[in-house]
């Protein structure tokens, strides 16, 4: 299994208030994501990052911001949480861009907000 | 827009082949099909991937139509621990995932 440690594995925060999921990997890949899975929708793309402090939106962004800082971390952070972002949020990584790498996910992250 | 489709469920015996098969009928030229499966709440776990050509590893077969617009998934000897929701699905240019509503396999004894 690929290395990957999201944290916090579950989380009830209020609403308005912000929430920041870790994702630390050791595998040394080039590119992560953050994605969100709700019944009906399967998985959709949040942020994605192609290297340390280069990043871009996905098609879900809004509401939510992310930072990477090391190659080992992605952040994603919820400015002011609000209950249509209580989701199971994944987050992946993949050696390049390159389409036919395997995406490695991790164990997920359940976050209600009330 | 672009869409994949799967059955929602399936059954199959216990040390038989689970064939799963999916749609992807607006797949573009470069854009490879990936299965995964989840198990209860856990994270996707990667099961195989190709883009024209038939493949197999340990886990699984795949079988790509020659027209690329469906595939199947082939577990050839099914045990209960294969018990899962299968996904298939692609990636644009975008890193956006085609995904699939995904099929719930249960494998009976």
């Amino acid at each position: 299994d690929a290395g990957i440690t999201q944290s916090p594995r579950h989380k009830v925060t209020e609403t308005g208030t912000p929430v920041t999921l870790r994702c630390h990997q050791t595998e040394n890949h080039r590119y992560m994501y953050w994605y969100r899975q709700d019944p009906g929708h399967g998985l959709r793309l949040i942020h994605y990052s192609y290297g340390v402090k280069d990043t871009d939106k996905g098609e879900v962004s809004d509401g939510y911001s992310v930072s990477r800082s090391k190659t080992e971390d992605f952040l994603l952070t919820l400015e002011s949480a609000t209950s249509s972002q209580t989701s199971v949020y994944f987050c992946a990584i993949s050696e390049s861009a390159y389409t036919g790498n395997t995406i490695y996910f991790g164990e997920g992250s359940w976050l209600t907000v009330v | 827009d672009a869409k994949t489709t799967q059955p929602p469920s399936m059954d199959c015996a216990e040390g038989r082949a689970a064939n799963l098969p999916c749609n992807h009928s607006t797949i573009s030229g470069n854009e490879y099909v990936y299965w995964y499966r989840q198990i209860h709440s856990q994270g996707p776990q990667y099961i195989i991937h190709g883009l024209k050509n038939n493949e197999t590893n340990e886990m699984a077969s795949l079988i790509i139509t020659e027209d690329r617009k469906s595939s199947t998934l082939i577990l050839p000897h099914a045990t209960l621990r294969d018990t899962a929701v299968y996904y298939c699905f692609t990636m644009d240019s975008n890193y956006q995932l085609i995904w699939g509503a995904g099929t719930k396999l249960i494998i009976k004894p």
